[in-house]
Formats: C-alpha cells, sequence, structure tokens
C-alpha cells in the first residue's frame, strides 16, 4: 500500500485567510486526488493533480478557491483561499497504488473561525 | 454518470453477531467497488475492493463483500461484529470509462456495535 503523509494534521484559521496542505507520497505516483469531506457529509473529489499539467477541477470547485500544485510524482500541495467557515473540512490526499486501489492519507482537519 | 446508494444511515449490531453494511451502485461500463472505513477522527483505510473475478472478496479486519451485478451491489459482511467495528463506513465506485481515478463515494454508514 501506499504510505501518504498530510501536513498539516489540523490547523484553525482565521476567515479571509489562506491555507496550504501538503501531500507526500512514499513512491511515485501518476495521479494525484484531493477530496473534501465536510462535516456529517461524505467524500467529494475537488480535482485530480497530474505531474506536468494543470489540475483538473471538479464541478463546483475552481482554481482561484483551490489552487493546486504537483511539482513532481511524489508531492502535491492544496490551497484553500481567502477561507470562510463553510470551508472547514477535512482535506483528504489520495493516489492510486498497486492494483488500481485508491489510499487516502489520513486527512487535513481545518477549522475556520 | 457514477453513483452509489447506501441506503441506511445506521446499522446497530450486537458484538457477536453478523453485520451487513448495504450498498448499491450504478456505473456505464463495469465498475470498481470499494469499501473504506473511517475511524473516528481518522481518514479513510482502504478494507477491500472488486475489480473482476471471483464475486466474494475478502478482505481486512475480516471483512468481505459480495458483487452482485444483476442487483447492482457489493453489501459488505462480516460473520461475528467486534466493538471494534464501531465506525464510519462509505462504500465507493469507479467508473472505468469515465474520469480515470474519481471515485464516487456513498453517503456512508454508522456502524455501532454494542458489548
Amino acid at each position: 500500500s501506499a504510505v501518504i503523509s498530510q501536513k498539516p494534521s489540523r490547523d484553525i484559521c482565521q476567515r479571509g485567510t489562506s491555507l496550504t496542505i501538503q501531500c507526500q507520497v512514499d513512491s511515485q505516483v501518476t495521479m494525484m486526488f484531493w477530496y473534501r469531506q465536510q462535516p456529517g457529509q461524505s467524500l467529494t473529489l475537488i480535482a485530480t493533480a497530474n505531474q506536468g499539467s494543470e489540475a483538473t477541477y471538479e464541478s463546483g470547485f475552481v482554481i482561484d478557491k483551490f489552487p493546486i500544485s504537483r511539482p513532481n510524482l511524489t508531492f502535491s500541495t492544496l490551497t484553500v483561499s481567502n477561507m470562510s467557515p463553510e470551508d472547514s473540512s477535512i482535506y483528504l490526499c489520495s493516489v492510486e497504488g498497486v492494483g488500481n486501489t485508491i489510499y487516502f492519507g489520513e486527512g487535513s482537519w481545518l477549522t475556520v473561525v | 454518470a457514477q453513483s452509489v446508494a447506501q441506503p441506511e444511515d445506521q446499522v446497530n449490531v450486537a458484538e457477536g453477531n453478523p453485520l451487513t453494511v448495504k450498498c448499491t451502485y450504478s456505473v456505464s461500463g463495469n465498475p470498481y467497488l470499494f469499501w473504506y472505513v473511517q475511524y473516528p477522527n481518522r481518514g479513510l483505510q482502504f478494507l477491500l475492493k472488486y475489480i473482476t473475478g471471483d464475486n466474494l472478496v475478502k478482505g481486512s479486519y475480516g471483512f468481505e463483500a459480495e458483487f452482485n451485478k444483476s442487483q447492482t451491489s457489493f453489501h459488505l459482511k462480516k460473520p461475528s461484529a467486534l466493538v471494534s467495528d464501531s465506525a464510519l463506513y462509505f462504500c465507493a465506485v469507479r467508473d472505468i470509462h469515465g474520469s480515470w481515478g474519481k471515485l464516487q463515494f456513498g453517503a456512508g454508514t454508522q456502524v455501532v456495535v454494542t458489548p
């Protein structure tokens, strides 16, 4: 299985500020995915991050709000910009491992006050 | 479009009894199906998957799931539940003809196992 590390694990942020979440994988992967899990809700895909190209965003998510970087095959960042309390969520990084299995990190628990 | 339904918000079971968590899916092609578990204040842990082959899939922690194409179901089962199995369980489907890697999740089922 892939080992995925996310930083920060938790944070409390002021509204109007931005936070960058880092995702590090222990092996090279082609695609990385960012999901959001709002309180008491299921997971929703924000975007797919491919190395060497711009991220592909799902409906309802835009690059200005959630800019993503993918500088190499083991690392990606997601920035949550101009945060509001509605952005309080768990943000999860995921990758495709061996055998088409999708693995998830422990998540970054964000509270906006 | 792909979709997943978990019809039960919560499943209550006594320790030692069989546990079943239901999942039905809808995809345009052949599905890749997954079950994940989320313990309190944790991320998602992979339990098992169906890609192809035997309809009965065995996974982690004694869980198994049966793929039923005619009923478009992929129910998660455990013969004898433990209190430590109390968690939130998610079924997910990946459409191999759609956005590669994109998982569509069900709403989740809270499992409560009582001693």
